[in-house]
């Protein structure tokens, strides 16, 4: 079946740090693979995607690159920011219905 | 930018009572979701909406769950009668394509829901 499996968090980092999410996937198939942050108290917003094998989605500085040999598409960023505290949720679109998400991940930044 | 809209932002009921989650989805969208986020658990989906049908539905969707479009613009879920496990956070979605590999889901800012 289908699955998404990413770090547990959460994630503390200082301001400026590099930023690391594993997510690891199991799929039939050729799925679409994308990442979605949830700010506190908001919903979820598309962050990045990538539609086939070796592509990278990227967005805001953050990037991720869809790796079907380790099946695995990693979140990061070079220097992160206060202001990217917030959840991160891995999810894979198996090209027909429904998104199935991975557990989150809080990132927490600070100062 | 075009988004998804949600209301109410918070609706708080008591258990048994019938609640209706609304939903205005993009305009040019043709599919509809709602996915539902129990606090601190993982988003799950509920059901896909395509011409006026539903496509797809969870074991979490079950009878006392419905959706209409009850006309051009709104997408609604109706909780027939309330229990204290319905409580989460619903978010709908909507996206104009599916099955081509290249359609995003865009999501509302969510309704949570609260029942007493």
């Amino acid at each position: 079946g289908n699955s998404v499996t990413q770090m547990e968090g959460p994630v503390t980092l200082s301001e400026e740090a590099f930023l690391t999410i594993n997510c690891t996937y199991t799929a039939t198939g050729y799925p679409s693979l994308f990442w979605y942050v949830q700010y506190p108290g908001e919903g979820l917003q598309l962050l990045l995607k990538a539609t086939k094998a070796d592509d990278k989605g990227s967005n805001k500085g953050f990037e991720a690159t869809y790796r079907k040999e380790t099946t695995s598409f990693h979140l990061e960023k070079g220097s992160v920011q206060v202001s990217d505290s917030a959840v991160y949720f891995c999810a894979l679109y198996p090209r027909e219905g429904k998104l199935i998400f991975g557990q989150g991940t809080e990132l927490s930044v600070k100062p | 930018e075009p988004e998804v809209t949600q209301t109410p932002s918070h609706q708080v009921t008591q258990m048994g009572q019938e609640v209706i989650l609304r939903c205005v989805p993009i305009s040019n969208h043709l599919y509809f979701y709602w996915y539902r986020q129990i606090l601190g658990q993982k988003v799950e989906f509920l059901v896909s909406f395509y011409n006026n049908e539903i496509s797809e539905k969870s074991e979490i969707f079950d009878d006392q769950f419905s959706v209409e479009r009850p006309d051009g613009s709104n997408f609604t879920l109706k909780i027939r009668s309330t229990k204290l496990e319905d409580s989460a956070m619903y978010f709908c979605a909507s996206s104009d394509l599916q099955g081509l590999g290249t359609d995003t889901q865009y999501f509302g800012p969510g309704t949570r829901l609260t029942v007493l």
